[in-house]
C-alpha cells in the first residue's frame, strides 16, 4: 500500500507560471512532509518541508500548502523558471518512529518550457 | 544545508565481482543512514537502514548477504554489492539522517555490471 500519493506524474508549464504538484497521505501519524528536488543522474536534495502546525511555509519562491484536515500538501512553485526542470518528491515521516522510516511519493516530473 | 558525500559516482564492473559504495556525512553525525536504489523514472526503493554499530535492518525482498552494509562509525557508511550481475544494474544512493530528522541525500552511484 502506497503511503504517499503523488499528482500528477508529469507536468509541463511555461516559465514564469506556477507550477503545483499535489501529495495526500493516510497516516495521521505523519508529522514531518519534506520535498525534495532531483535532477538527472544526481541525488535529491531537500527543497522545503513543514510541520503539520503551520498551514504554509514559503521559502522564496517554493511554498508549502498543508492541509491537515484533507491529508494533504502540495508543492507550489512561483515564477517557474527552465533551470526548475527536475523530479520532485514529496515524503512524509513520523517523529515518533524516530524518523527511521520516510515514505516517498512517486514523484513528479517538471519541464518548465523557456 | 548538510553534506552528504557518496562514491564512487560512476563504477563499471564485471559481472561476479564485488563493488563497495561509500556514504560519508561531512558536517553533521548520523547515528542513521539509509541506502536506496532508483530505477530510471521511478522513485526511491528504500533497501535499508543502517544504524551506526549495529547490524542493518533490511527491507523485504531485499538479500541482505547480497547487498552488505557497514555503519562503523556516525560518519560513514559502506554498501558492497557482492558477486554483482547485470541486473544489480542500477543507481544506487545513500542518505543520511540529522537528529533534528532532517534527511540528507548523497549524489547517488551509478553502477553498471558487464
Amino acid at each position: 500500500q502506497q503511503q504517499v500519493k503523488q499528482s500528477p506524474q508529469s507536468l509541463i508549464v511555461q516559465k514564469g507560471g506556477i507550477s503545483i504538484i499535489n501529495c495526500a497521505y493516510e497516516n495521521t501519524a505523519f508529522d514531518y512532509f519534506p520535498w525534495y528536488q532531483q535532477f538527472p543522474g544526481k541525488g535529491p536534495a531537500l527543497l522545503i518541508a513543514i510541520r503539520p502546525d503551520v498551514s504554509e511555509k514559503k521559502e522564496g519562491r517554493f511554498t508549502i500548502s498543508f492541509n491537515k484536515s484533507a491529508k494533504q500538501f502540495s508543492l507550489h512553485i512561483m515564477d517557474s523558471q527552465p533551470g526548475d526542470s527536475a523530479t520532485y518528491f514529496c515524503a512524509a515521516i513520523s517523529r515518533g518512529n524516530n524518523f527511521n522510516k520516510f515514505y516517498f511519493g512517486s514523484g513528479t516530473k517538471l519541464n518548465v518550457k523557456p | 544545508g548538510a553534506v552528504v558525500s557518496q562514491h564512487p559516482s560512476r563504477v563499471i564492473c564485471k559481472s561476479g565481482t564485488s563493488v563497495k559504495i561509500e556514504c560519508r556525512s561531512l558536517d553533521f553525525q548520523a547515528t542513521t543512514m539509509f541506502w536506496y536504489r532508483q530505477f530510471p523514472k521511478q522513485s526511491l526503493m528504500l533497501m535499508a537502514t543502517s544504524n551506526e554499530g549495529s547490524k542493518a535492518t533490511y527491507e523485504q525482498g531485499v538479500e541482505k548477504d547480497k547487498f552488505l552494509i557497514n555503519h562503523a562509525s556516525l560518519t560513514l557508511s559502506t554498501l558492497t554489492v557482492t558477486s554483482a550481475h547485470p541486473e544489480d544494474s542500477s543507481f544506487y544512493i545513500c542518505s543520511a539522517r540529522k537528529v533534528s530528522g532532517e534527511l540528507f541525500f548523497g549524489e547517488g552511484s551509478r553502477l553498471t555490471v558487464l
